[in-house]
């Protein structure tokens, strides 16, 4: 098993520019999750999924798009970068409710992403 | 905002001394757990607790779930230069289809 895959794991963009950060996991987990780490601090939410089709705002979900067409994959759209949208951000996912380890999170390595 | 609200923010003590970290929040949590993130990694989970009173004991690390479930801690016993990095807690939400994480701990031990 991979795990939780990102990429990419570097980038840069120009403000106003686009791009998707990319995320999969082979674990056939239900949950899925973004969030963005700012130097120094802990992890803020920016969007979730309980399974393909579905998803909802976390707790900073502005200038950010998802969506889950399928189980394995979850990306995570800028649609206009902006220099606070200069972070880490993570791709997580768990297993679903009937798992007996719901809570179980699972990250992927990060991209580092900076735009200026 | 930060509803969970970890102390203290940084920590640096000598090896072999114990300490606590706290984790509060005003919300209640059906689940609250503990992470260990390295520089340039994603967290890994330490633990999971889900029942208010809770006590957990991983090595020399102890985590508690306060009876109302709005809290938590961290205890290590004989810190080791090993446990350098920054513990962050997270909670679910009864509804358990999201996760938040508070602050963060940056703890360093010094040999």
């Amino acid at each position: 098993n991979a795990g939780v895959t990102q990429t990419p794991k570097f980038q840069v963009l120009k403000t106003g520019q686009s791009m998707t950060l990319q995320c999969a996991q082979d674990m056939n987990h239900e949950y899925m999750s973004w969030y963005r780490q700012d130097p120094g601090m802990g992890l803020r939410l920016i969007h979730y999924s309980v399974g393909a089709g579905i998803t909802d705002q976390g707790e900073v979900p502005n200038g950010y798009n998802v969506s889950r067409s399928t189980t394995e994959d979850f990306p995570l759209r800028l649609l206009s970068a902006a220099p606070s949208q200069t972070s880490v951000y993570f791709c997580a996912s768990r297993p679903g409710l009937y798992s007996g380890r719901l809570y179980e999170q699972y990250f992927g390595p990060g991209t580092r992403l900076t735009v200026t | 905002t930060q509803l969970l609200e970890q102390s203290p923010q940084f920590l640096s003590i000598q090896e072999g001394e114990n300490l606590t970290v706290y984790c509060n929040s005003s919300s209640v949590f059906s689940s609250l757990q503990w992470y260990r993130q390295e520089p340039g990694e994603g967290p890994v989970l330490l633990v999971t607790v889900v029942t208010g009173g809770e006590v957990k004991k991983l090595k020399r690390l102890t985590f508690q779930f306060g009876d109302a479930r709005k809290d938590s801690s961290l205890h290590i016993t004989a810190a080791q230069p090993g446990d350098t990095g920054l513990y962050l807690c997270a909670g679910a939400y009864s509804s358990a289809s999201k996760i938040i994480f508070g602050s963060g701990t940056r703890l360093s031990i010094r040999p």
